[in-house]
């Protein structure tokens, strides 16, 4: 069975440009995270989903980034415009209802 | 203070040495992932632990409720387990429930 997909494996933009970062969990997981991770420090959550509903955004950073999850499956996370300060690994996870955790590959954007 | 800390962060060792790395968490907790991240890699969930020990192959892990911390055991090292190991703990209250919290992680270097 895959494990959680994500893509695009790298991005790199111009400044005030749009992005948008794209997962698929593993099937049947109904919570999906985003997270963000600076080079050398732990991932830092941005969203969290529950099914479709997402139950903390608290950390995410309403004025240039959303995200969507409309069926409850798949997820994209979108920045717009970009800032050079948003260069970093934007991480999805997905964990089943036993609370195991997978996560994807990342997704490495640089803005320049 | 972070709510979840780790130590040491940085840990070199030679083949075959013994590791241990440990997690203090000062919040409630539901279980607490072990993982694991190679350089330039995704994360890797090595252990999920509510109560007690887990081993698999040359990894230990266990965990101390009541005190509030876990370590992670690697015995007999090898350069391969050359990583950055993540503690992180799924939280039990309030609105942030089921949200991770991610320690700093530890830099672990085992040299041959």
């Amino acid at each position: 069975e895959a494990g959680v997909v994500q893509s695009p494996r790298y991005k790199i933009i111009e400044k005030k440009q749009p992005v948008a970062f794209w997962c698929n969990p593993i099937s049947g997981h109904n919570t999906l995270y985003w997270y963000l991770q600076n080079l050398g420090q732990g991932p830092e959550l941005l969203i969290r989903y529950e099914n479709e509903e997402a139950v903390d955004d608290s950390q995410l950073p309403k004025d240039r980034f959303s995200a969507e999850r409309l069926k409850g499956v798949d997820s994209t996370l979108k920045i717009q415009p970009a800032e050079l300060g948003d260069s970093a690994v934007y991480l999805c996870a997905s964990s089943s209802i036993t609370g195991e955790l997978f996560f994807g590959e990342g997704s490495r954007l640089t803005v320049l | 203070k972070n709510e979840v800390e780790q130590s040491p962060q940085n840990l070199t060792a030679q083949e075959g040495e013994f590791i241990t790395i440990n997690c203090s968490y000062s919040v409630g907790i539901s279980a607490l992932h072990w993982l694991q991240q190679h350089p330039g890699g995704g994360i890797v969930s090595l252990f999920m632990l509510s109560s007690g020990k887990k081993k698999h192959g040359r990894l230990i892990a266990t965990i101390n409720i009541q005190e509030k911390h876990s370590s992670l055991h690697i015995t007999a090292s090898h350069p391969r387990d050359s990583a950055v190991y993540i503690c992180a703990v799924v939280t039990n209250y309030g609105g942030s429930q089921g949200n991770l919290i991610f320690g700093k992680g530890t830099k672990l270097s085992v040299k041959p």
